[in-house]
């Protein structure tokens, strides 16, 4: 059972426009989320994070919106450039029936064209 | 800056060997992970440890074991290599409730 969905594989964008990543969530538990890049043969990085008191997170470029009635994260970037082209998994845990555990999404590939 | 090192980048093992995937972290963080990756599977997580010798199976353990004797080292172990454990291998490590810092990966080919 996937607690945790990206349900878009990949998405494309123009250089200088949007980009919105997608995430939806089945255990009502969450309440730590977190969004991680990652470039083929590399490790994950993070990238930002929100807790379920917020239910916005802003670092630069990147925003995350939390919307927990709908159990829907997104993460918006902008604007988009070249070097964003990477997979994006988003991530939960909850302290209470999770203790640490970080459970990760499938990830959307983003492609950012000049 | 946290350092999470697997031993490895590439590994090819044959199949109903014993084989061990190794990872030091450097901040003296309580919990460790290990996920595996697969082409639209994303990060599934094998084992998760949160203290030295404790241990908590994750979504996909079967076929693998883990280790952690000390806080620092939390080792993978694949009991009898199979060519469906061929995937990338991605170790974590976090102090609870912040973010994890992953390794590099490691690449096992079970052939």
């Amino acid at each position: 059972d996937q607690q945790v969905k990206q349900n878009s594989p990949s998405l494309s964008v123009q250089e200088g426009r949007i980009s919105i990543l997608n995430c939806d969530y089945t255990n009502s538990m969450f309440d730590y989320f977190l969004w991680y890049k990652k470039y083929p043969a590399e490790g994950p990085t993070f990238l930002i994070s929100i807790s379920s008191i917020k239910d916005k997170n802003e670092d630069g470029r990147f925003t995350v919106f939390l919307n927990k009635s709908a159990k829907h994260l997104s993460l918006h970037i902008v604007p988009s450039q070249p070097g964003d082209s990477a997979v994006y998994f988003c991530a939960a845990s909850g302290l209470y029936n999770q203790g640490g555990k970080l459970i990760f999404g499938q990830g959307t590939e983003l492609s950012v064209k000049p | 800056d946290v350092k999470v090192t697997q031993s490895s980048r590439y590994l090819v093992k044959r199949t109903g060997e014993k084989v061990f995937l190794e990872c030091v972290q450097d901040m003296d963080h309580e919990n460790m992970f290990w996920y595996r990756q697969d082409p639209g599977l994303g990060l599934r997580l094998i084992y998760f440890s949160y203290d030295v010798k404790m241990k908590e199976k994750g979504d996909i353990p079967e076929g693998y074991s883990v280790s952690r004797e000390k806080k620092e080292r939390f080792s993978l172990i694949l009991e009898s290599a199979s060519t469906n454990q061929t995937s990338m291998y991605l170790c974590a490590s976090s102090l609870l409730r912040t973010e994890a810092f992953f390794g590099q990966g490691t690449r096992l080919t079970v052939v």
